[in-house]
Parts: structure tokens; C-alpha cells; sequence
């Protein structure tokens, strides 16, 4: 079981807002910040959103993080056919004093 | 800007040891007050986190990987290294290094190596 699950997929048409979601505990993202990144096929991966809701230089607004208890969810507004990659979410766990990533939302844009 | 470099070798036979070496560069390419850290993806799955060093020479690994698990640290070098022992297949990825300020905010990161374990 993972510490942080996440979707295995999600999908939506170009414009259209979609939300990930990505469930945790209060020993993760309970209690300490979000990350979101995202992998286009072939490279690292990017920051995209950072302390659950900030977004890096460069990341457009259409990106959008936030959390409620022991869950975090990252918006991504307008759609668009780029958009298409990985999405994973991350936290420090305290109880286990490491980093741990959710197993990847892949999301396809129809 | 950073740069962040992965070397060592792709091909690692089953028992034996990985080891790999990420080169920090750049004009603003500091090592103290980063966390330096090392993630690896199996082809087609997703990210494990494997673990980090400060420039203390702190560490912190995946519980899952501990026993097996070694990074270092060389500030004069501006490189730090990896070393898994006791490889097997199940270790065969793409290993990235990345830098985080904080705890996950991994802003830059090496373009990953492939490591195989095989014989």
C-alpha cells in the first residue's frame, strides 16, 4: 500500500479544468506540504507546484495545488494538448522520515 | 543556473554494488543549504524516493532501502554518490539526481541515467 495514492489516470478535452487528487495521512500530507510534478515522456520531471499552493517562475497559473486534512489536489485549468504527461505528488513523512511520492497520475487530454 | 550530472556505469550485475556520482555546475551552483538527493524510476512505473544528504552530512533514506543504501557527499568536488549493495533485478532504473532547498521542492535535476542489473 502506498503512502500516497493517487489515480492511476484521468482525462478531459482541451479547455476543461481537471482535477488529481492524492491522499496521504496526517504524518505526510497532514502535517507538512505538498509537492506536484510533472513528466513528460523521456525527461525528469518538473516542479510545478511547490508548499502545496506556489507555483515556481515560469509555471503558468493555469496550475493550481491545494490541501484539505490529509489530502492535496492539483488543478490544471484550460486544458491544453501540452498539458498531456505524469503528474506526481510528494510529501515529507514524519513517521518515516522520508520523501514519498504518489504513484503517478498519467493524464490524457481527448 | 544549475546543472546536475549522473555518471557511472549501466550495467551492473545481480549481488554486486551500484554506485553512481552526480556533478553539481553552474554559476549559482552551491552545495551548502540544499538537500542533495537521489530518485529512481523503474521504466513504465512511477518515482521512489531513494534518500538525501546535507551539507552536515546528514543523511535520509527510504526505509525500504536502508540496509542497502550508502550516499556521500564531497563538497570540494561538488559531487555527491550513491551506492546500493546487494543489486538485483528490481533495481534496474533510471536514477536521477535533484536538488530540494526544503523537503520535496526538487527544482533541479540530472537528466537520469539507466542503471541495469543483469548478468
Amino acid at each position: 500500500q502506498s503512502v500516497l495514492t493517487q489515480p492511476p489516470s484521468a482525462s478531459g478535452t482541451p479547455g476543461q479544468r481537471v482535477i488529481v487528487s492524492c491522499s496521504g495521512s496526517s504524518s505526510n500530507i497532514g502535517g507538512n506540504n505538498v509537492y506536484w510534478f510533472q513528466q513528460l515522456p523521456g525527461t525528469a520531471p518538473k516542479l510545478l507546484i511547490y508548499g502545496t499552493s506556489k507555483r515556481p517562475s515560469g509555471v503558468p497559473d493555469r496550475f493550481s495545488g491545494s490541501k484539505s486534512g490529509t489530502s492535496a489536489s492539483l488543478a490544471i485549468s484550460g486544458l491544453r494538448s501540452e498539458d498531456e504527461a505524469d503528474y506526481y505528488c510528494a510529501a515529507w513523512d514524519d513517521s518515516l522520515s522520508g520523501v514519498f511520492f504518489g504513484g503517478g497520475t498519467k493524464l490524457t487530454v481527448l | 543556473q544549475v546543472q546536475l550530472q549522473e555518471s557511472g556505469p549501466g550495467l551492473v550485475k545481480p549481488s554486486q554494488t551500484l554506485s553512481l556520482t552526480c556533478t553539481v555546475s553552474g554559476d549559482s551552483s552551491t552545495i551548502g543549504g540544499f538537500y542533495w538527493t537521489w530518485i529512481r524510476q523503474p521504466a513504465g512505473k512511477g518515482l521512489e524516493w531513494i534518500g538525501r544528504i546535507y551539507i552536515s552530512g546528514s543523511t535520509n533514506y527510504n526505509p525500504s532501502l536502508k540496509s542497502r543504501v550508502t550516499i556521500s557527499l564531497d563538497a570540494s568536488k561538488k559531487q555527491f554518490s550513491l551506492r546500493l549493495d546487494s543489486v538485483t533485478a528490481a533495481d534496474t532504473a533510471v536514477y536521477y539526481c535533484a536538488r530540494a532547498e526544503y523537503s520535496c521542492d526538487y527544482d533541479y535535476w540530472g537528466q537520469g541515467t539507466l542503471v541495469t542489473v543483469s548478468s
